[in-house]
């Protein structure tokens, strides 16, 4: 069955430290996202990738990096920069045409700061 | 700055009632507007989606749009206690959509 599939499902980060969240799709879907999510609140986003070796900023990408080497594959790296990690990470995409599809989220990858 | 906005609930209703959510947007020029619904530490998951002014009828699910008014409503019919979960309403323009921050549904027995 095609999905996303997000690892690990659970996540914990010592100050200062890098960690890569892992993001993988086999819906042969162009449009890749990586939002955030904390209590209360809506879904924020931070980067989205359009087509393969292509990425733009969203709302909020201080903090964090991405890349897009392979259709499948967005892996987002929260740096020690970004001071308030702790937050539930969602990776989406999206088939092409402009508009008018909807999300497929992956299951999600919950940060937490120890 | 697009702004949607949805009551945060909850909104609490019986088993068998019509459960009723609603989210307005500011960009007028917003093409799709979705429906997505998130169990508690869960992801979302799509379950409507509408483009045109109208009703637009799935299972006991229905999506209303009014684009003069800057609307987007979902109808739940027969509203089952499995149906307890957030809401969140997605409207997009050009390519990016906006989220609402999401309204609670509770559905007691």
């Amino acid at each position: 069955d095609g999905g996303i599939t997000q690892s690990p499902k659970y996540l914990f980060r010592k100050e200062g430290q890098n960690v890569t969240l892992s993001c993988e799709q086999n819906l042969n879907h162009d449009a890749m996202y990586w939002y955030r999510q904390d209590p209360g609140q809506g879904l924020r986003l931070i980067y989205y990738s359009q087509i393969v070796n292509d990425f733009q900023k969203g709302d909020i990408a201080e903090g964090y990096s991405v890349s897009r080497e392979k259709k499948e594959s967005f892996p987002l790296t929260v740096t020690s920069a970004q001071k308030n990690p702790t937050a539930f990470y969602l990776c989406a995409s999206s088939r092409p045409g402009q508009g008018i599809y909807g999300y497929t989220f992956g299951s999600g990858t919950r940060l937490t700061v120890v | 700055q697009k702004e949607v906005e949805q009551n945060s609930g909850p909104l609490s209703v019986p088993e068998g009632a019509i459960a009723s959510l609603n989210c307005t947007y500011s960009d007028r020029g917003s093409q799709s507007f979705f429906w997505y619904r998130q169990y508690s530490g869960k992801s979302p998951e799509l379950i409507m989606f509408i483009y045109s002014n109208g009703d637009k009828e799935d299972g006991r699910f229905t999506a209303q749009l009014n684009k003069a008014s800057q609307y987007v409503s979902l109808l739940i019919r027969d509203s089952q206690p499995s149906d307890s979960a957030t809401y969140l309403c997605a409207v997009k323009g050009s390519y990016i959509p906006t989220f609402g921050r999401g309204t609670s549904l509770i559905v007691h027995p």
